[in-house]
């Protein structure tokens, strides 16, 4: 069965700091995959999608960055954290675009 | 940019009551997809709707999607309070971006 790994749970970081999130996923190949943010009890913001090894979209203009180094691996980062990039991180994959999107357990980073 | 615009944003009801939540926008989607998310945990499918006018029911939920495929709606018959939680549409659009709504959180007291 496919699962989905997310790292870490909580972050609380200094404004400036750099940033790495983390997501894999098992038991399945070439996945789409999603990085959102999500402010408390809103919707979710579509941050970066990815189709294939490599290939990065970008839907918002900000200090964060996404690379998929392997097909399964998907990374969110920043140089310099602001205090504006606390929220909860959530990481999905799909089979493909209109399939079921299935998430991980999430970050909730706290830029202080 | 595109926008899920869902309404109303806060949903407060009694045991019983029923309900409808709307997801609305301006582009067109290749289909539509409700999610709903507990606290702290990410969102879980409650349903796919691909064809324009299609009506899909679970148990005490309906749902619709709109016949130009640019809206939906989800109505609850008979809330009860384990439908609590975080209503999320979204919708899949033709360059593999899936775009979720701004939520519609729902309080069902007893």
């Amino acid at each position: 069965s496919q699962t989905i790994h997310q790292w870490p749970a909580t972050l609380v970081q200094p404004v400036g700091s750099p940033l790495s999130l983390e997501c894999t996923v098992e038991g399945t190949s070439n996945p789409n995959l999603y990085w959102y943010r999500q402010a408390a009890g809103r919707g979710l913001q579509l941050l970066f999608y990815s189709v294939g090894i490599g290939q990065i979209s970008s839907e918002v203009p900000q200090n964060l960055s996404a690379s998929r180094p392997q097909d399964r691996q998907f990374i969110l980062s920043s140089k310099k954290l602001l205090l504006s990039d606390s929220g909860f991180y959530l990481c999905a994959w799909s089979v493909t675009t209109g399939d079921e999107a299935f998430f991980g357990q999430g970050t909730r980073l706290t830029v202080v | 940019t595109q926008l899920l615009e869902q309404s109303p944003q806060f949903l407060s009801i009694q045991e019983g009551e029923n309900l409808t939540v709307y997801c609305n926008s301006s582009s067109v989607f290749s289909s539509l997809q409700w999610y709903r998310q507990e606290p702290g945990e990410g969102p879980v499918l409650l349903v796919t709707v691909v064809t324009g006018g299609e009506v899909k029911k679970l148990k005490r939920l309906t749902f619709q999607f709109g016949d130009a495929r640019k809206d939906s709606s989800l109505h609850i018959t008979a809330a009860q309070p384990g439908d609590t939680g975080l209503y999320l549409c979204a919708g899949a659009d033709y360059t593999d971006k899936l775009i979720f709504g701004t939520g519609t959180r729902l309080q069902v007291f007893p």
